[in-house]
């Protein structure tokens, strides 16, 4: 069974730093892409980048790139979305994703929810 | 960054029809064709429709993508009270080089 697993829910402050993980299990992690997606509070879905885990490649959003950093760690399946310097606007539930050879969405994390405030 | 456009709401009543539709242009929806997603309230979104218009295992059957032109449509038939959801619409753009996801339809079944 194919299954995504985020880690858990987070408060920070503002300007702190943070690293949110998404553990891929049930199937080869390296062939198939990982995005992760933004949905703010009571707002649609947003897509950030996706990475390909078999080298990292990693394309963004023009929105989200120098905002935030995807990687992947092939060698337990785990696919990361960090901040190094988070701000209010931040405040959102991130979903990682697996992404087909044929650019659809087919299994999803549970979410992560993210919460700024000072 | 361009999105889709999905009309912001529809009503139906229990055991109707209900049409959703998702307009892009010739470089994602026209070319790529796009999958649908349902959003439970509280939940990760769910694939309903692949870009093909095929079904994931474990869909039912009720759920009928399709495509004309930059328009790709979602019907849902017999409408059931657990159909009540958010549904999004998502496409790669090969202009952008960016998936673009639809704006979102929340259905209500009255």
């Amino acid at each position: 069974e194919v299954q995504l697993v985020q880690s858990g829910a987070e408060v920070k402050k503002p300007g702190e730093s943070l690293r949110i993980s998404c553990k891929a299990s049930g199937y080869s992690f390296t062939s198939y892409w990982i995005s992760w997606v933004r949905q703010m509070p009571g707002k649609g879905l947003e897509w950030m980048g996706r990475i390909d885990p078999t080298d990292s490649y990693t394309i963004y959003s023009p929105s989200f790139e120098g905002h935030v950093t995807i990687s992947a760690d092939k060698s337990i399946s785990t696919a990361y979305l960090q901040w190094s310097s988070l701000g209010a606007s931040d405040t959102a539930m991130y979903y990682c994703a697996r992404i087909t050879g044929y650019h659809d969405f087919d299994y999803w994390g549970q979410g992560t929810l993210v919460t700024v405030s000072s | 960054q361009a999105g889709l456009t999905q009309p912001p709401s529809v009503s139906k009543g229990l055991r109707q029809t209900a049409t959703l539709t998702c307009t892009g242009n010739s470089n994602n929806v026209g070319k790529q064709g796009a999958g649908w997603l349902q959003q439970h309230q509280g939940h990760p979104p769910k694939l309903l429709s692949y870009r093909n218009n095929d079904r994931p295992s474990g869909i039912s059957e009720r759920f009928s993508a399709s495509r004309s032109g930059n328009t790709a449509s979602l019907t849902i038939t017999g409408l059931q009270p657990e159909d009540e959801a958010d549904y999004y619409c998502s496409a790669w753009d090969s202009s952008l080089s960016a998936y673009v996801f639809g704006t979102g339809t929340k259905v209500t079944v009255l």
